[in-house]
């Protein structure tokens, strides 16, 4: 079975330039995380899907991220004007049900803002 | 609110050596669910183990156990034999029933010497 699928791996643009990731979870996982990991730190959450409805996107900065899942499936998470501080690894999981099992992360995307 | 704190930052051992990892949380609720993940080099999280609030028996996997008290709020590993394969940051993790969200602790990161 594939587990968690992430692209692009790299990523390296210029600061105020839009950026997008995507996610494939795995097949029938009905829950999906976005989380954020800056160096030597443990993931942040950014927002979570139950199906295509996002659920918990409290921490996350609308005024520059926007996310979306269509059909309950794939995922995308866009930053538009991206800034320096925005380097990090971005990190796709999904899970069966919600908190209750455990998460499968994919690979992740490391941006880098220059 | 819910929180998780993983106190060592960093431990290094000599192989064979047994090493403890611990992990205490923070919640108000009665039913949740704690996890813990190995981050190797590569950079993708792997899941190693669950447990729910209500499931305090103890668990071995191997070289892996893990001891869970409710009376302390700890959810500790140990490895056991360690190898130079073990080397890695690993996360607890706590997931509450109420609010469904998967929180990380900052991560121990396990060096282990030939």
């Amino acid at each position: 079975e594939a587990g968690v699928v992430q692209s692009p791996r790299y990523k390296i643009i210029e600061k105020k330039q839009p950026v997008a990731f995507w996610c494939n979870p795995i097949s029938g996982h009905n829950t999906l995380y976005w989380y954020l990991q800056n160096l030597g730190q443990g993931p942040e959450l950014l927002i979570r899907y139950e199906n295509e409805e996002a659920v918990d996107d409290s921490q996350l900065p609308k005024d520059r991220f926007s996310a979306e899942r269509l059909k309950g499936v794939d995922s995308t998470l866009k930053i538009q004007p991206a800034e320096l501080g925005d380097s990090a690894v971005y990190l796709c999981a999904s899970s069966l049900v919600g908190g209750e099992t455990e998460a499968f992360f994919g690979q992740g995307t490391r941006l880098t803002v220059v | 609110a819910q929180k998780v704190t993983q106190a060592q930052t960093e431990i290094s051992v000599v192989e064979k050596e047994d090493v403890t990892l611990d992990c205490v949380y923070e919640t108000r609720d009665t039913t949740y669910y704690l996890f813990w993940y190995k981050q190797p080099p590569s950079g993708e999280l792997v899941f190693l183990i669950r447990r729910n609030s209500f499931d305090e028996q103890n668990e071995i996997s191997g070289r892996y156990s893990w001891n869970f008290q409710k009376s302390t709020s700890s959810f500790n590993f140990t490895i056991t034999a360690s190898q130079v394969v073990d080397s890695a940051v690993y996360f607890c993790a706590l997931s509450e029933k109420s609010t469904d969200k998967l929180i990380f602790g900052t991560g121990t990161r396990l060096q282990v010497f030939p």
